[in-house]
């Protein structure tokens, strides 16, 4: 069974400062999608990033970055030099290959950016 | 594009009355899937389908019905409301490929009294 375990809920920071969103995971299956979506406070949920798990090149995107490691099964998120556009809910969700594209997802993180 | 459409936004039920959330995307995506939102438990899955006439129980399934007569919509139904069903709910859609991502509506608030 696939399992998504997000430890922090809440997280607040001022300003500027990097966000580390942390994400581990459980799955039986070789062949497996990590992803992280947002949710703002207007409550839609919004897809942000998508790894499989044959690929464990750790990437840039603006703003975001993120670091998966098989190893450890982790797959975490981090937000640099946040904004108070980035406060919201962030789930870590995983799908298996075989699975009909079913998301498991953690619990979420609350991010608070203080101004 | 509208993506995908979910109705209504808010609702208030009283314990026992049954009700239909509607759910309609105009993305030709195979698979569909509900989830319930609530506090502290992330999304959970309630019912799936692969295509149109194929449903499937997902983790939280007991007091939904569902059904897919098109691969458009995706009701969900609840056939007696109950306090325990007071959430949030979540529509979305993929494509059939493995992996791709999922598209989710605005959400219904349900409350249930």
């Amino acid at each position: 069974a696939q399992k998504v375990t997000q430890a922090q809920t809440e997280i607040s920071v001022v300003e500027k400062e990097d966000v580390t969103l942390d994400c581990v995971y459980e799955t039986r299956d070789t062949t497996y999608y990590l992803f992280w979506y947002k949710q703002p406070p207007s409550g839609e949920l919004v897809f942000l990033i998508r790894r499989n798990s044959f690929d464990e090149q750790n990437e840039i995107s603006g703003r975001y970055s993120w670091n998966f490691q098989k190893s450890t099964s982790s797959f975490n998120f981090t937000i640099t030099a946040s904004q108070v556009v980035d406060s919201a809910v962030y789930f870590c969700a995983l799908s298996e290959a075989g699975g009909n594209n079913r998301l498991a997802f953690g619990k979420g993180n609350q991010v608070v950016v203080i101004p | 594009n509208a993506g995908v459409t979910q109705t209504p936004k808010f609702q208030v039920l009283k314990t026992g009355q049954s009700m239909t959330l509607q759910c309609a995307q105009d993305m030709n995506h195979e698979y569909m899937s509900w989830y319930r939102q609530d506090p502290g438990m992330g999304l959970r899955l309630i019912h799936y389908s692969v295509g149109a006439g194929i449903t499937d129980q997902g983790e939280v399934p007991n007091g939904y019905n569902v059904s897919r007569s098109t691969t458009e919509d995706f009701p969900l139904r609840l056939l007696s409301a109950a306090p325990s069903q007071t959430s949030v709910y979540f529509c979305a859609s993929s494509y059939r490929a493995p992996g791709t991502e999922a598209f989710f509506g605005q959400g219904t608030r349900l409350t249930v009294v």
